[in-house]
């Protein structure tokens, strides 16, 4: 059974800081997401991840992927206020009847403050 | 355009009614989902439906009915259903086959509570 793991779970941050959040999952899977989601609402698609070594950056958020490790990292620099939400890794179940089933991380709920 | 529209955004309902959620996409995905989204917590996969048919359930309830009238649609029956029940619920699709897979696109969600 595929288990993914964030850590964090809950982090506090000042704003212009950098931090990581870090996804271990516990099975091969060769496709990595990450979601956000603002209190109340849906999950917005941030970056997809498909093979190892796979970097993605937008704005203050970059991702990483080592599959060996089995380990996505999510770093944020310089942190401002606006990057407050709940951050969640998802990874879709290898073969070819999953269907693309994601399972997610238990998320983690990121606060940036002054 | 990545869009998955739900309606109704907020649905309060007795434990003796019935009611539908709706889901539309016009993307041309041919997987959807229906996920339930508690507070605080991660999505849990509820059904998957891959080219019209349901190719995943996830051990739901009976009172949790799913149907897909076509390749655009996603509907969720709900009857009977207990406060237990009251969540968030989530639809998705992505561009799924045996051979690949995309994205995952999500709705705004139903915001349910059963008195």
């Amino acid at each position: 059974e595929l288990k993914v793991e964030q850590n964090p779970l809950f982090l506090s941050m000042q704003e212009g800081k950098n931090y990581t959040i870090y996804c271990n999952y516990s099975t091969t899977s060769d496709r990595l997401y990450w979601y956000r989601q603002d209190p109340g609402k849906s999950l917005e698609s941030l970056f997809v991840l498909l093979s190892n070594g796979a970097v993605k950056q937008e704005g203050r958020l970059m991702a990483s992927l080592d599959t060996k490790a089995r380990l996505s990292t999510l770093h944020i620099t310089a942190a401002v206020h606006d990057l407050s939400a709940t951050y969640f890794c998802a990874v879709v179940n290898a073969g070819g009847t999953s269907y693309g089933k994601l399972t997610f991380g238990q998320g983690t709920i990121l606060t940036v403050h002054p | 355009d990545t869009e998955v529209t739900q309606t109704p955004k907020h649905l309060v309902m007795g434990m003796t009614n019935k009611k539908s959620l709706k889901c539309e996409q016009h993307m041309g995905h041919r997987a959807m989902y229906w996920y339930k989204q508690k507070a605080k917590k991660p999505p849990e996969l509820m059904f998957v439906y891959s080219y019209e048919k349901l190719s995943i359930n996830e051990s739901v309830p009976s009172r949790f009915s799913p149907e897909c009238p076509n390749s655009s649609l996603l509907n969720l029956h709900l009857h009977a259903l207990q406060p237990e029940d009251s969540a968030l619920y989530l639809c998705a699709s992505s561009n799924w086959d045996v051979s690949r897979t995309d994205t995952q696109y999500f709705g705004p969600g139903t915001r349910l509570t059963v008195l």
